[in-house]
This record gives structure tokens, C-alpha cells and sequence, in this order.
């Protein structure tokens, strides 16, 4: 079955510390996203990426980071200079050129303290 | 500025009541508009893609429409399963990117 994995589910961490939070998909999207999901606001775009070596910031980019090295693969890393960094985050992926629906991966949710 | 508004911000309906969710957006040209479900603690799932004003979209008890300045998403006779929170998110031809900008979204709760 093709889909989106993200790992792990629930990730903690102590303040100060970086983390890198995975996303694989195996559906042969070009793009893939990276959004954040606080309580009572709508998903924010962290980064994007249309192909492989590049990517682009999204909206709230600062204290995040990702790499692109691998079609499949589509890694975030939360920085301790990101400060708020717990939240549910959310991978994303899409056909780059036909189509531009999103289909997202179950989420990690992550808790810095 | 691009904008999406979702309403109403909670809904709770009987079973077999049925209602209608509303997504008003503010784009300057849309390219695609698009709903999902999101149950607690997982991703969203896509439900459908709407493109131009008059579209409509059927899946089991959800029907979503698309007018210029706004989307509903029908739901016909509700069971307790569709409960979840519904997103709407546009997509504006600025972006080429796939940028989606998102709702806040509806949190329906469906009793039985």
C-alpha cells in the first residue's frame, strides 16, 4: 500500500535540544510539505519541496530545517532556536504537475520541556 | 492577503440531522479548493478538490458544493463515525508551489 509514514508518533525532548522528526512516502510524489498544528489555529507551512536538492521556507520557518536528499524522504529538524516548538506536526506530499492535492501522514507529536 | 474562514467553529448535530459546514475564502483567482478530515490525533484525510464555481462533489453522506466566494460541505443524515474536525484549504494561483492555506476548521460531533 502507498502512503505517508512519519516517525515517531510521540517524540520528547528537553528544552535546548535539536530533533529531527522523519517523514517517508512511497506514492512517487515530487512535492512534500511540512505544516504545524496548534490547538485552535489552522496548519502553517514550516518548509516545502518541489524536487529533489531543493526546498523552500514557508510561513514560520524560523528554528526549523529540513534536506531534501532522497524523492522519498523529507526530514524535519526542530532547533532550539525554534521557540515553541511543541506541536503536532504534519507531513505532506503531492503530484507535482497534475494534480495538487495534499495527503498527509498520521503526525508526530512532539513535546519539548 | 489570502484568506480562509471556516464556520461554524463547532457543530453538534443528532443522528440523521442534517446541516451543512461553510468555508468562506478570500483569493484573488482560485486554482483549487479542497477538504479534508481530520480525526484526534491523526493526519488529515483528503475528501475531495473542487476547481470552479457550480462543482459539486459526492462521497457517501458528504457533498461538497463551490460558489466564487465560498464552499459548503453537506452532510445528509450524520452517524456518530462522521464525527471529526472538517478542514477546508484553497490553493491561490500566487502560488506554484502548492502552497494550501487552511481553515481553522469545524469540529462536528454527531450524537446518536
Amino acid at each position: 500500500d502507498g502512503g505517508i509514514t512519519q516517525s515517531p508518533k510521540y517524540l520528547f525532548r528537553k528544552e535546548g535540544q535539536n530533533v529531527t522528526l522523519s517523514c517517508e512516502q512511497n506514492l512517487n510524489h515530487d512535492a512534500m510539505y511540512w505544516y504545524r498544528q496548534d490547538p485552535g489555529q489552522g496548519l502553517r507551512l514550516i518548509y516545502y519541496s518541489q524536487i529533489v536538492n531543493d526546498f523552500q521556507k514557508g510561513d514560520i520557518a524560523e528554528g526549523y530545517s529540513v534536506s531534501r536528499e532522497k524523492k522519498e524522504s523529507f526530514p524535519l529538524t526542530v532547533t532550539s532556536a525554534q521557540k515553541n516548538p511543541t506541536a503536532f506536526y504534519l507531513c505532506a506530499s503531492s503530484r507535482r504537475r497534475e494534480s495538487y492535492e495534499q495527503y498527509f501522514g498520521p503526525g508526530t507529536r512532539l513535546t519539548v520541556t | 492577503e489570502d484568506q480562509v474562514t471556516q464556520s461554524p467553529e463547532a457543530l453538534r448535530l443528532q443522528e440523521g440531522e442534517s446541516s451543512s459546514l461553510n468555508c468562506s475564502y478570500t483569493v484573488s483567482g482560485l486554482r483549487g479548493l479542497f477538504w479534508y478530515r481530520q480525526d484526534p490525533g491523526k493526519g488529515p484525510e483528503f475528501l475531495f478538490t473542487l476547481y470552479s464555481a457550480g462543482e459539486e462533489k459526492e462521497k457517501e453522506r458528504l457533498k461538497a458544493t463551490l460558489t466564487k466566494k465560498e464552499s459548503f460541505l453537506h452532510i445528509t443524515a450524520p452517524k456518530p463515525e462522521d464525527s471529526a474536525t472538517y478542514l477546508c484549504a484553497v490553493q491561490a494561483p500566487s502560488s506554484n508551489t502548492g502552497k494550501l492555506i487552511f481553515g481553522q476548521g469545524t469540529t462536528l460531533q454527531v450524537k446518536p
